[in-house]
């Protein structure tokens, strides 16, 4: 099956900074790499996707960048502020299967 | 719109107990999927249903069961609870989007066995 590795496990960044997330996969079907935050006390919100014909996507202060040939991929937000603050996961699943594979998860803390 | 619905939020159960988390949706979503959250361990795929009447196992299953009757409710069965199954769990639906699968979850329930 799919195996989803995600670093950093945990990140702290100054109000302002960036911060940079990266994943790699295992399956070469998977075509699919959506990224959710999760805030404290609640279930996990997906909050940008790529697919794989697409080296990358932007949506506001966060982007998301895949490089297909090394099976990785990786989440951006610039200009960090403290509501950023939350656990990141990156998920990697094939367009015609529910199953999605989740990272570990990156504790993110934006410092004011 | 309530989305993905989990109760209760919290449980305290004594070890060989048994208990149900319930879990329901209304977004007539066909797929269903509970997943159990540890630390450094991200989301990890108990079970699933792909519709009613239709389940099967994700990566830890042992120690739990699924029913699916209906489109909008799958609780999760913990049989006799052991110290090893105090975690946080997450019930999600799903639709597939364009893009891929897009997963609403609920807002889960913490669980400690002692």
């Amino acid at each position: 099956g799919e195996n989803v590795e995600q670093h950093p496990s945990t990140l702290s960044v100054q109000e302002g900074d960036s911060a940079v997330i990266k994943c790699t996969y295992s399956d070469s079907a998977s075509n699919y790499f959506p990224w959710y935050k999760q805030e404290l006390g609640k279930g996990p919100q997906l909050i940008i996707d790529i697919r794989s014909n697409v080296g990358e996507k932007k949506d506001q202060r966060i982007a998301v960048t895949l490089n297909k040939t090394a099976k990785h991929f990786s989440l951006h937000i610039t200009e960090t502020q403290p509501e950023d603050s939350a656990v990141y996961f990156c998920a990697a699943s094939t367009s015609n299967d529910y199953k999605l594979s989740f990272g570990a998860g990156t504790t993110v803390t934006v410092r004011a | 719109n309530a989305g993905v619905t989990q109760t209760p939020k919290f449980q305290v159960l004594k070890t060989g107990q048994s208990m149900t988390l319930q879990c329901a949706q209304d977004m007539n979503h066909e797929y269903m999927s509970w997943y159990r959250q540890d630390p450094g361990m991200g989301l990890r795929l108990i079970h699933y249903s792909v519709g009613a009447g239709i389940t099967d196992q994700g990566e830890v299953p042992n120690g739990y069961n699924v029913s699916r009757s209906t489109t909008e409710d799958f609780p999760l069965r913990l049989l006799s609870a052991a110290p090893s199954q105090t975690s946080v769990y997450f019930c999600a639906s799903s639709y597939r989007s364009g893009m891929g699968t897009e997963a609403f979850f609920g807002q889960g329930t913490r669980l400690t066995v002692v």
